[in-house]
């Protein structure tokens, strides 16, 4: 059974840029969610994709976006990135919205 | 605000002892609860999912519900240092599909 994977593993870009951070689900699942963790805070929830439909969203701005693939993989995009967005970017996989959600290694994203 | 409450820490426990772990949450009627540990620089890993009223052991690890309290907790016997971890509580409320709310962690110290 193939885990979560996400990439790039490190990122550093500048402030006003754009960024895509990529996940591949657990096999068998059907949902992806995305999560921000800032240094010593625990995870805060940006959205989340079931079966290539957005099925939820936490307090992000719009310039948060992203979709899933029909293999159910999926991207977050960040546009006009800010010094606030560095962070762990974190994907969760899961068999449906409410279930157990399984983590991926993360990405971590440094906005100079 | 749907809120979920840990005390940062850090937990310091001598090895082979007993570690409890605490956690609040503040939607009465929330149906899933969750613990992860994660070790430093890595993702969250699940260890421990509780959806009923009262005790779950696997293993080491033993979650307690109380829903009447709102309070969830996990206990760790015979603690080991490569148990040195933070523990996030995850709380699934109600009318969510999928987004899980996340203290921000306890930090257990396992000394030899």
């Amino acid at each position: 059974e193939t885990g979560v994977t996400q990439s790039p593993t490190h990122l550093i870009k500048t402030r006003g840029q754009q960024v895509t951070l990529r996940c591949s689900s657990q096999s068998g699942h059907n949902t992806v969610s995305w999560y921000q963790q800032a240094l010593g805070q625990g995870p805060q929830f940006i959205f989340q994709y079931y079966r290539e439909e957005e099925n939820g969203r936490g307090n992000f701005p719009p310039r948060f976006s992203g979709l899933q693939f029909p293999n159910y993989s999926s991207e977050l995009n960040v546009n006009a990135l800010e010094l606030d967005d560095s962070a762990l970017y974190l994907c969760a996989s899961s068999l449906g919205g409410g279930s157990e959600q399984f983590f991926g290694p993360g990405t971590r994203l440094t906005v100079l | 605000q749907k809120e979920v409450e840990q005390n940062s820490g850090p937990l310091s426990v001598p090895e082979g002892a007993i570690a409890s772990l605490n956690c609040t949450y503040s939607d009465r009627v929330s149906q899933s609860f969750f613990w992860y540990r994660q070790y430093s620089g890595k993702s969250p890993e699940l260890i421990m999912s509780i959806y009923s009223n009262g005790d779950k052991e696997d293993g080491r690890f033993t979650a307690q519900l109380n829903k009447a309290s709102q309070y969830v907790s996990l206990l760790i016997r015979d603690s080991q240092p490569s148990d040195s971890a933070t523990y996030l509580c995850a709380v699934l409320f109600s009318g969510n599909t999928g987004k899980l709310i996340f203290g921000q962690g306890t930090t257990l110290q396992v000394k030899p």
